[in-house]
């Protein structure tokens, strides 16, 4: 099956602690991952997303995430969080059989001044 | 770069009435289009999948008469809401490929059914 899992529902840290989100997912092949964020109400951004090449991979607002095929894992990470990072974060692997977006159940992040 | 719109951005409507979304693909072609649901504090699920110049195909448990969905153009899909009900208010967001690894999300439509 091709699914994403987000094991945090929920995390809180402190403003210019660093962040690491986790997103494992199940594929039989390289997948296409994405991350995305959403703030309340609103539609997705698009962070970065991963297809082959380097494993770790830039994204905007100073976010990185590192592929890692023995953990299928796709990890994002932010060394230093800013007030403005509070949001909910979607990762999502893009389905080869039809091209649409399998999303993990999103984790919500909340930062303390 | 690509945008993806969507209109109403929100609505209103009563329980029994219709109500129509429209996706448009702003600057490029899209012969596939994809319609998620969100409930309020979860993740997005896929409904359909959008076909230009054929039937919709529909997720496990998604009432294809009660979703009804038209890919007029190949940049406009439309989903009908028909016959809403309370348990039918969600955040609907749709999506269209341009190119294997890019999805352009619209920026949602938040449906209240009274």
């Amino acid at each position: 099956a091709q699914s994403v899992t987000q094991p945090d529902i929920h995390i809180t840290v402190s403003e210019g602690a660093s962040l690491e989100l986790r997103c494992n997912y199940s594929y039989g092949a390289t997948p296409y991952l994405f991350w995305y964020v959403q703030s309340p109400g609103q539609g997705l951004q698009l962070l970065l997303k991963y297809f082959s090449g380097d494993t770790l991979v830039q994204g905007i607002k100073g976010f990185e995430a590192e592929f890692k095929r023995s953990q299928s894992s796709f990890n994002l990470r932010k060394p230093s969080v800013h007030w403005s990072d509070a949001a909910e974060y979607f990762c999502a692997l893009l389905r080869d059989n039809n091209n649409d977006m399998r999303f993990g159940a999103g984790t919500r992040l909340t930062v303390k001044p | 770069g690509a945008v993806v719109s969507q209109h109403p951005s929100r609505v209103i409507c009563k329980s029994g009435t219709s109500v129509k979304i429209e996706c448009r693909s702003l600057d490029f072609q899209a012969t596939t289009m994809f319609w998620y649901r969100q409930f309020p504090k979860q993740s997005l699920m896929l409904m359909a999948t959008s076909n230009e110049g054929s039937k919709a195909t529909y997720e496990q448990g998604v009432e294809k008469d009660k979703f009804l969905i038209n890919h007029a153009s190949l940049t406009l899909s439309t989903l009908t809401v028909t016959s809403a009900h309370p348990e039918d208010s969600s955040f609907y967001i749709c999506s269209a490929p341009a190119g294997k690894d890019t999805q352009y999300f619209g920026p949602g439509t938040r449906l209240t059914v009274l």
